[in-house]
């Protein structure tokens, strides 16, 4: 069964960082793109950053970038996300998705409140 | 940017009455190659993550019920169940992975009378 877990959200004050976590499991993660997927408090969904199987490309939203980045450790089945200069309007539920060209898994996600 | 509309927003049906919700995108979808369209949709219920419904337009995804039904091409698309159910209640995004940046439409919400 394919497993995503995201942890490391919170409240952080702006211009401050803060860095997800996801854990994946059930899947063999290095066969996989990644990516992060966010969705403001009532508001729809937004793709943030993917990131190839073998983390050698990395596509951002324009808003994220130079801000955000995407990574991944493949020995430890993990992606991640540094969120540098955060923004009121960086204030989200984040999920981490799993990329078969459409997002086909999707972890439970991880909110992250920027605000002073 | 590809820009993604979704309409209606908003729509209540009773039990056991179909329902249809359009998508339509800025620019085809529809990869000459392939003959196939980048469309996805997705289902997220109260309180929950989103779940992969359909993908390529008009495939289903391995569990979800033959009610739902993806059809169209090129820059319209239209997903329909055809039966709703108590547990259907949910708002609908359609997702296109033609192009980056990726983009979802607004949603429709649906909502069970």
């Amino acid at each position: 069964e394919v497993q995503l877990v995201e942890s490391g959200g919170g409240l952080v004050q702006p211009g401050r960082s803060l860095k997800l976590s996801c854990a994946a499991s059930g899947f063999t993660f290095s066969d996989y793109a990644m990516a992060w997927v966010r969705q403001a408090p009532k508001k729809g969904l937004e793709w943030v950053a993917t990131i190839i199987y073998d983390g050698s490309s990395t596509y951002y939203r324009d808003s994220v970038k130079g801000r955000f980045t995407i990574s991944r450790d493949n020995a430890k089945s993990t992606l991640y996300l540094q969120m540098d200069s955060l923004r009121s309007e960086d204030t989200a539920t984040y999920y981490c998705a799993r990329r078969a060209i459409y997002f086909d898994y999707w972890g439970q996600g991880v909110m992250v409140t920027v605000s002073s | 940017d590809i820009v993604m509309t979704q309409t209606p927003s908003s729509q209540a049906v009773s039990a056991g009455e179909k329902v249809t919700m359009s998508c339509k995108s800025s620019q085809s979808l529809l990869y000459s190659e392939n003959k196939k369209n980048y469309l996805a949709w997705y289902q997220q219920k109260p309180g929950q993550s989103p779940k992969l419904l359909i993908s390529w337009a008009s495939t289903r995804e391995s569990g979800v019920p033959d009610r739902f039904i993806g059809s169209g091409s090129g820059t319209d698309f239209t997903l329909t169940i055809s039966s709703v159910q108590a547990e259907d209640l949910a708002v609908y995004y359609c997702e296109q992975y033609y192009d980056t940046p990726l983009t979802f439409g607004s949603g429709t919400k649906l909502e069970i009378k």
